[in-house]
Order: structure tokens, then sequence, then C-alpha cells
């Protein structure tokens, strides 16, 4: 069975400094993986996703994430936080079907 | 483009009473979802939908009903609403394939007193 484990229920961070978001995925198949951040009130949005291309994922708002088959993770990184940045993000699994299966999330917040 | 619609956004329901909540995709896709998130416990799934037609149960979909009405809508009913149902729920498309990008609409806020 598929499961993802995002350490960390909450993050903060400094306006400026490294953003990291651990992802650490179990799956009997090559699995794709997705990062999707949920902004207040809101439903979840994509920032990226890995579907067996590059590695390493760019995708919105400067935010890119590295698939790493030996330590089965795809931690989501950007270099320097902005207030805006300040949500929630899960990362997610899915094998050859159609269901994707969610981490418990991540708050990240941002201080100026 | 509206995406993914549902409604209502936010809903009190007595315990044991029912209720659907209502969804609706404009983007052709296939496969639809209910999820339902509360603290702590992301989104788990509570039943999707690949085709027009069929459905299927997820992790959570005990005290829940789906109905696939066609290919742009996708149901959630509430037989006889509980406390432990209090939640956000979140209806979603996508296309068939599993490495294609989820929509997700922008929540339904529901409370069981």
């Amino acid at each position: 069975a598929q499961s993802v484990t995002q350490l960390g229920s909450h993050v903060s961070v400094s306006e400026g400094a490294l953003v990291l978001l651990r992802c650490n995925y179990s799956s009997s198949v090559p699995p794709y993986l997705f990062w999707y951040v949920q902004y207040p009130n809101q439903g979840l949005q994509l920032l990226l996703k890995y579907t067996s291309a590059a590695t390493l994922v760019k995708g919105i708002n400067g935010f890119e994430a590295e698939f790493k088959k030996s330590e089965t993770s795809f931690h989501l990184t950007k270099p320097s936080a902005h207030m805006s940045d300040a949500a929630e993000y899960f990362c997610a699994v899915s094998d050859q079907t159609d269901k994707l299966i969610f981490g418990t999330g991540t708050r990240l917040q941002v201080f100026p | 483009n509206a995406g993914v619609t549902q409604t209502p956004k936010f809903q009190v329901l007595k315990t044991g009473q029912s209720m659907t909540l209502q969804c609706a995709q404009d983007m052709n896709h296939n496969s639809m979802y209910w999820y339902r998130q509360d603290p702590g416990m992301g989104l788990r799934l509570i039943y999707y939908s690949a085709s027009e037609g069929t459905t299927d149960k997820g992790e959570v979909p005990n005290g829940y009903n789906v109905s696939r009405l066609n290919k742009r809508e996708f149901s959630l009913r509430l037989e006889s609403a509980a406390p432990s149902q209090t939640s956000v729920y979140f209806c979603a498309s996508s296309e068939v394939h599993s490495g294609n990008t989820i929509y997700f609409g922008e929540g339904s806020w529901l409370t069981v007193v």
C-alpha cells in the first residue's frame, strides 16, 4: 500500500530564508508524486509534480522538489521565503490507479 | 473557466439530518473524487468515480453515499449526519491517467451539532 509521511506539521522560517518541507513516500510501484498548496479557506492548488521524467522538478512560485529514489524522498524547497508563501503544503503519491494519497500536511509560517 | 464548483459552501446540520453536497466540473474530466479534510489528518478519500456510471470506496466511506449523475456531476450524500462528520469536504476531478493533476473545488464546511 502507498503512503506519504511529511516530517514536521509546522515549519517556521524568516522571510528570505531557505524553505525545506520534507516528504517521504512508500510505494510498491514507480510513483507519481505531487506537492499541493492550500491557502486559508481555499481549495488545494498544484505546486509541482513528478511523473518519471526529470528528477528535479520546478513548480510555481519558485518552488522545486527533487525525487530521490534511494531515499524514497520528494522534499520541497524554495531558496528564499516570501510572506505570501505562508500556507499549508501537502505531499501526495499516486500509483497506477487514479487515487491520490495525501500526507498530513505541513503548515509553513513566514516571519518578517 | 469555473473548474470544479461545489455547493453549499457552508452548512450546519443537526445529528440525524440528511443532506447532499453537489459538485460539478467543466473540464470534461473522467475521474471525480470526494475528500474530507480534518486537522492533523490531511485529506482522506471518501469515494471516487473513474468514469460516468462507476463509483468506488476510498479510505473513509462509512456514513456516505455518492452518485455520479453524469460526466460533469458527482454528489455526496450524508443519510444520517453524525458529529464525527463535521469536516471540510472537497470535490476534485482529473483525467483518467494517474499522473495527471487533480483539480480541487474550494471546499464545503460542514458542521454537525
